[in-house]
Order: structure tokens, then C-alpha cells, then sequence
């Protein structure tokens, strides 16, 4: 157990939907990544907060946006869904700015129908 | 464009023997790299790390080697276990803490 939470664990939806994926991270972390993992493709990275701050973007689509709340944890909200979508959603977090010892949630398997 | 990329999707290994997973990238800027281990139904685990500075780095079993001149990484596990069996992901930090992902190699240990 890596310490990081990710909900749900699997989402079914339709085509043109809106989805939130929610990420809880390790005690005491303060940074959030979010990465999309689709099918024969590597980690894409998608964006990072810092202690509630964007501190990095990645390829993330304009459908797409996310928060870091307060209390740390982050929700990642996907609008407009495509087919291209379905993917797996994985969370990660770290102490620091960087990720040099991150810890990855179990993901969310999100399939657009 | 895929700026990090592991070229070999799988690879078989007898217990003991070593492995040797390799990753090659494009960016000169990257100055941080990272391998993880992913087993099935499971998030990524970090594995061992190298700085830019550096061309080696060992944890246990587990070495990391970089030739920034031929933009080359690879990880070396000696000796290979059955419990090492997982995908292997090799990742790049570029500036603004940015992190390249490769599509992993599938490593599996015959016992």
C-alpha cells in the first residue's frame, strides 16, 4: 500500500459525460501528479500542484482540468468525454517539488462507451 | 513525439542471470532519471534514481548506468529474481519538474 488513494477504482461512462477522479495523497505530501496511462503507451503526464498551487502542465487537454484543495487532496475532471479517452488515471504524490520519490495510487480505469 | 522510449516491450530472464532493461531518450535537458516497477492491478513503485551528474548508481541488486553522450539509460539487475517480474518504466525530468514516461518493458524472471 503506497499510501496514495484513488477513487474510483474503475468508471464507466458515455461519450460526452464529465467525470471527477479523486486522489488522496500520503500523509505529509505536499505535491500531486496526475498521469494518463492509455493503452501500449507509457505514463503521460498530465499536471502537478505543489501545496495547492499548478506547478506544472503536461500534455493535458483543454477538456480537462484539475485542483489541489486544501486539505491536499486533488480531483482531476474530465469533460466532454471521448472514446480516446478510456485510459488508466494514475495519481501520485511526493513530499517535495520533484518527483524523485513519488508514490503512485492503484489508478482509476476510466472506459468511455 | 515520444522523447523517452524503451524499445524492447519484453524480456525473459533465468533466475540468477542478470537483466538488463534499457531506455534511450532525445532531450539533452533532461537532468533527472527514474526507473519504476509496476506489478498488475497496482500503481507504480520507485525504483532507484540517477542524477545527470552522475553515470552510476547502485541500490542492492538493482544499478542504474547513464551515457549522457549517447542519451542511453539502463537499469541492471543482478541477480534476477522471480519476484522481479513486473513492467519497468524508465522516466526523464525535464525543467518545470515535467516528468517523460517510456512505455515500459515487461520483464519476466523464469525460475
Amino acid at each position: 500500500d503506497s499510501g496514495v488513494t484513488q477513487t474510483p477504482k474503475h468508471l464507466i461512462t458515455a461519450t460526452g459525460q464529465r467525470v471527477t477522479l479523486r486522489c488522496s495523497p500520503r500523509s505529509g505530501d505536499l505535491s500531486v501528479y496526475w498521469y494518463q496511462q492509455s493503452l501500449d503507451q507509457g505514463l503521460q503526464f498530465l499536471i502537478q500542484y505543489y501545496n495547492g498551487e499548478e506547478r506544472a502542465k503536461g500534455n493535458i487537454l483543454e477538456r480537462f482540468s484539475a485542483q489541489q484543495f486544501p486539505d491536499l487532496h486533488s480531483e482531476l475532471n474530465l469533460s466532454s468525454l471521448e472514446l480516446g479517452d478510456s485510459a488508466l488515471y494514475f495519481c501520485a504524490s511526493s513530499v517535495g517539488d520533484g518527483l524523485t520519490e513519488a508514490f503512485f495510487g492503484q489508478g482509476t480505469r476510466l472506459t468511455v462507451v | 513525439d515520444q522523447q523517452v522510449k524503451q524499445n524492447s516491450p519484453s524480456l525473459s530472464v533465468q533466475e540468477g542471470r542478470i537483466s538488463i532493461l534499457n531506455c534511450d531518450y532525445t532531450n539533452s535537458m533532461f537532468d533527472y532519471f527514474l526507473w519504476y516497477k509496476k506489478y498488475p492491478a497496482e500503481g507504480p513503485t520507485f525504483l532507484i534514481s540517477i542524477s545527470s551528474i552522475k553515470d552510476k548508481n547502485e541500490d542492492g541488486r538493482f544499478t542504474v548506468f547513464l551515457n549522457k553522450s549517447a542519451k542511453h539509460l539502463s537499469l541492471h539487475i543482478v541477480p534476477s529474481q522471480p519476484g522481479d517480474s513486473a513492467v519497468y518504466f524508465c522516466a526523464a525530468r525535464a525543467s518545470g519538474n515535467q516528468f517523460y514516461f517510456g512505455t515500459g518493458t515487461s520483464l519476466t524472471v523464469i525460475p
